[in-house]
């Protein structure tokens, strides 16, 4: 099955500095990689995802890259502010017919003033 | 529009005693899944369904049953609550991948067995 690999595990930045959140996966058939933020205390809410027929995508200070050889994807936040602390997954799913999604093991972002 | 919604919210339990979690959504979503989130181990797949009357293991069913009898509910079961069980869970529930694939999760349930 998928295994989802993610790094590091805590990143602390300076407000202002950029952050980039690694992952690996093992399934080649895996075609879509979301990435979700958790605020303390709250669910996982979606804040951008791409397809495997895509290799970037940006949405204003995030954008996420895939490179389909290597088996990985990244999380870029630019500008980080204060309120990009949270805890991010990545995850992977194939398309086999369902969805299922596989998690990696959380990256704890701590942005300082 | 509630979305996605979990009740309980919090639990404790002695280890041996049952209880079932409840997750109903009203995004008319195909699919269902139950996952637990234990600190440094993200969100582990317990069970999961793409459409009423079925279900399917995830990554960690054991000690846990489902049903979705309705379309719009996913039901977990613990029948013997044990301490390694002690976790915070999440309902999610999404379209089916070639539609819109994010998963919407609910607001989590924090079980502590004891």
């Amino acid at each position: 099955g998928e295994n989802v690999e993610q790094h590091p595990s805590t990143l602390s930045v300076q407000e202002g500095d950029s952050a980039v959140i690694k992952c690996t996966y093992s399934d080649s058939a895996s075609n879509y990689f979301p990435w979700y933020k958790q605020e303390l205390g709250k669910r996982p809410q979606l804040i951008i995802d791409i397809r495997s027929n895509v290799g970037e995508k940006k949405d204003q200070r995030i954008a996420v890259t895939l490179n389909k050889t290597a088996k990985h994807f990244s999380l870029h936040i630019t500008e980080t502010q204060p309120e990009d602390s949270a805890v991010y997954f990545c995850a992977a799913s194939a398309n086999t017919g369902f969805q299922k999604l596989v998690f990696g093991t959380g990256t704890r972002l701590l942005v300082s003033p | 529009n509630a979305g996605v919604t979990q009740t309980p919210k919090f639990r404790v339990l002695k280890t041996g005693q049952s209880m079932t979690l409840l997750c109903a959504q009203d995004m008319n979503h195909e699919y269902m899944y139950w996952y637990r989130q234990d600190p440094g181990m993200g969100l582990r797949l317990i069970h999961y369904s793409v459409g009423e009357g079925t279900t399917a293991k995830g990554e960690v069913p054991d000690g846990y049953n489902v049903s979705r009898l309705k379309k719009q509910n996913f039901l977990l079961g613990l029948e013997s609550a044990a301490p390694s069980q002690t976790s915070v869970y999440f309902c999610a529930s999404s379209h089916n991948l070639q539609a819109s694939a994010e998963a919407f999760f609910g607001q989590g349930t924090r079980l502590t067995v004891v």
